[in-house]
């Protein structure tokens, strides 16, 4: 079965900290993402990697940064947390890009008081 | 149907009855779609998936039907049951050099006893 594992279900942090949600996918996939999603908004693409050390910008990269330093992990990180960034964050991985379904984790609910 | 704003379109059906759930998707280059479900407190999951070559796709007791002259989506849920209840939405994939995918922002179906 396959999997991608988020690090935290529930996350609250205070404005301004750093803030680490991490992604782990057992499926050998090249591609991986970072969304957030809002509701009425639907998924909105904040980063993805297509390949270890490579990253590209998505649709709403601002504020945000990933790491991606081995192929199963993919890393999001929050410089310092703004109210405005409270979300759920979903992580996927995908085998192509674009070409096949994203398998998506269960997501991150954070809240930034 | 799809809908841009703060609250999700809503579909309520009797159990047993069938579904159809819509989705107009943005860009008439778009080459491939795909339904996801997304239940309470889960990340979205793999339905089905479509060709822009095809007009109709059958799965197991779903069906979706593509109309490109008029840029909709439409998934058809047969027989639905409880289980089905969920945010169901439709994701658009253009390939542009690189690909995008395009989510729409979800359609919850509630399915009566």
């Amino acid at each position: 079965d396959v999997k991608v594992t988020q690090s935290s279900r529930y996350l609250v942090k205070r404005t301004g900290e750093k803030v680490f949600l991490e992604c782990v996918q057992d499926m050998d996939h090249e591609n991986m993402f970072w969304y957030r999603q809002d509701p009425g908004l639907g998924l909105r693409l904040i980063y993805f990697s297509y390949d270890v050390k490579m990253k590209e910008k998505g649709d709403i990269p601002e504020g945000y940064s990933v790491s991606r330093e081995k192929k199963e992990r993919f890393s999001l990180i929050l410089e310092s947390a703004s109210t405005n960034q409270t979300s759920m964050y979903l992580c996927a991985s995908s085998l192509y890009p674009g070409t096949t379904e994203a398998f998506f984790g269960q997501g991150t609910r954070l809240t930034v008081v | 149907g799809e809908s841009v704003g703060l609250h999700l379109p809503t579909l309520s059906v009797q159990e047993g009855d069938n579904s159809i759930i819509n989705c107009a998707y943005s860009n008439s280059a778009s080459d491939y779609f795909i339904w996801y479900k997304q239940e309470s407190g889960k990340g979205p999951q793999f339905i089905i998936d479509i060709r822009s070559n095809m007009d109709k796709r059958q799965g197991q007791r779903v069906t979706v039907l593509l109309n490109k002259t008029v840029k909709h989506l439409s998934l058809q849920i047969a027989a639905t049951q409880p289980g089905d209840s969920a945010v169901y939405f439709c994701a658009e994939i253009l390939n542009t050099g690189g690909f995008k995918t395009i989510f729409g922002a979800g359609t919850r179906l509630f399915v009566k006893a």
